[in-house]
């Protein structure tokens, strides 16, 4: 059974770091890419990063770039976010989501259960 | 950038009544459109992948249609357990933008 379990989520001040986890078991991590996508109270999904099976490729949403680093260690099965200069506007819960590459066709097969970034005074 | 509008924001149906929701892009995207299920406080869930393929064990009263900029999601009879919110999902390069969601409520 697939499951991605995330952690490290909590309240953090304007400006500060947070480190969120994801951890992977089910299937073969290293041989799928993964996602964070994230969901602020009360809206929408939004997209959040990509990072490829062996962690060199990484893409990012605009409003993040620069800021939130995107990560991978395939020998613990574990995907992470960084994520610096944090603004009330990243307030939201984070999902990691495994991505089911049938190129040129994807789409997010599983999800974690989510964890919660507040970013408040 | 590629942009999706989805429509209604929100709907209200009966029990066993017809749902469609609509989802445009803002070029043409072929069929590389995705719908998900998210239930309060849950994660989303695929139903319909490239535009309308069914996800296995997904009811068959849920069904996806469409191509290039113009695609629809039906419910066909709407059950209780289909109360959410649903997203239309387009990606390009792996850049990914979701529509801006349906509320659907009975």
């Amino acid at each position: 059974e697939v499951q991605l379990v995330e952690s490290g989520g909590g309240l953090v001040q304007p400006g500060g770091s947070l480190r969120l986890s994801c951890s992977a078991s089910g299937f073969t991590f290293s041989s799928y890419w993964m996602s964070w996508v994230r969901q602020a109270p009360g809206k929408g999904l939004e997209w959040v990063a990509n990072i490829g099976k062996d962690g060199s490729a990484k893409v990012y949403v605009d409003s993040v770039k620069g800021r939130f680093t995107i990560s991978r260690d395939n020998a613990k099965n574990s995907l992470f976010l960084l994520m610096n200069s944090l603004g009330a506007e990243d307030t939201a819960v984070y999902y990691c989501a495994k991505i089911l590459d049938r190129h040129p066709y994807y789409h997010f097969d599983y999800w974690g259960q989510g964890t919660l970034v507040t970013v408040s005074s | 950038d590629i942009q999706m509008t989805q429509s209604p924001s929100s709907l209200s149906a009966s029990v066993g009544g017809r749902v469609t929701i609509t989802c445009q892009a803002s070029q043409d995207i072929s069929n590389y459109l995705n719908w998900y299920q998210q239930k309060p406080g849950k994660a989303p869930k695929v139903l319909i992948f490239d535009a309308s393929n069914l996800e296995t064990g997904v009811p068959s009263r849920f069904s996806g249609s469409g191509s290039g900029t113009y695609f629809t999601f039906t419910i066909s009879s709407l059950q209780p357990e289909d109360i959410a919110t649903y997203y239309c999902q387009h990606y390009d390069n792996l850049r990914w933008t979701f529509g801006q969601g349906t509320k659907v409520e009975i």
